[in-house]
């Protein structure tokens, strides 16, 4: 069964420094999306992107966040400057089509912002 | 964006029934509702879904209330496998796509 890869597995970093979350998603997927999820919270939307662009953002993207397609088979998460509340679970999805049926989730990179 | 409320935590013996309560009681009328579960250590495994009609498959069964305030998701023989952090979800709209607001998740412990 196609899956969606996310590296590293677990990242640390030091606060301040730049950090870049990387993912494969499934390769005849066109929408990919970015959740997280903060130690004992809820699963959190950060992001939608389709056709080399954002489609929708939520509050938490702000300007330390960006993503990015750098080719035909990656999509990246970069935080610039990471804060100690940065710390949590990465997820990374990809869907056919905006109205699919699931989502198919990576298994996360856990941040750990120190 | 609250959107769901689900009891913390369950446990359920194995081979039987396992029944996840969540109460949706905003959702608005083309908004999907969706089940997905969280085995430890990896992402988010899609179980079920539906708008308004129960809805059954290989894996589970999803009842919806008339108002479709409230659904139930059934397990109908849990396994140890099954164990897991469940979490009710509303698909909501966006700006040309759809996103998931998760609700905070029951942790189901299936016992031996």
């Amino acid at each position: 069964e196609p899956e969606v890869t996310q590296t590293p597995s677990h990242q640390v970093t030091q606060m301040g420094q730049e950090v870049i979350l990387r993912c494969v998603p499934i390769s005849n997927h066109l929408y990919f999306y970015w959740y997280r999820q903060i130690l004992g919270q809820k699963v959190e939307f950060l992001v939608s992107f389709y056709n080399n662009e954002i489609s929708e953002k939520s509050e938490i993207f702000d300007d330390q966040f960006s993503v990015e397609r750098p080719d035909g088979s990656n999509f990246t998460l970069k935080i610039r400057s990471t804060k100690l509340e940065d710390s949590a679970m990465y997820f990374c999805a990809s869907s056919f089509n905006a109205g699919a049926i699931s989502y198919t989730f990576g298994s996360g990179t856990r941040l750990t912002v120190v | 964006d609250a959107k769901t409320t689900q009891p913390p935590s369950m446990d359920c013996a194995e081979g039987r029934a396992a029944n996840l309560p969540c109460n949706h009681s905003t959702i608005s009328g083309n908004e999907y509702v969706y089940w997905y579960r969280q085995i430890h250590s990896q992402g988010p495994q899609y179980i079920i879904h539906g708008l308004k009609n129960n809805e059954t498959n290989e894996m589970a069964s999803l009842i919806i209330t008339e108002d479709r305030k409230s659904s139930t998701l059934i397990l109908p023989h849990a396994t140890l496998r099954d164990t897991a952090v469940y979490y009710c979800i509303v698909r909501v709209a966006g700006s040309g796509t759809y996103k998931y607001i998760f609700g905070t998740g029951t942790r189901l412990k299936v016992l031996a």
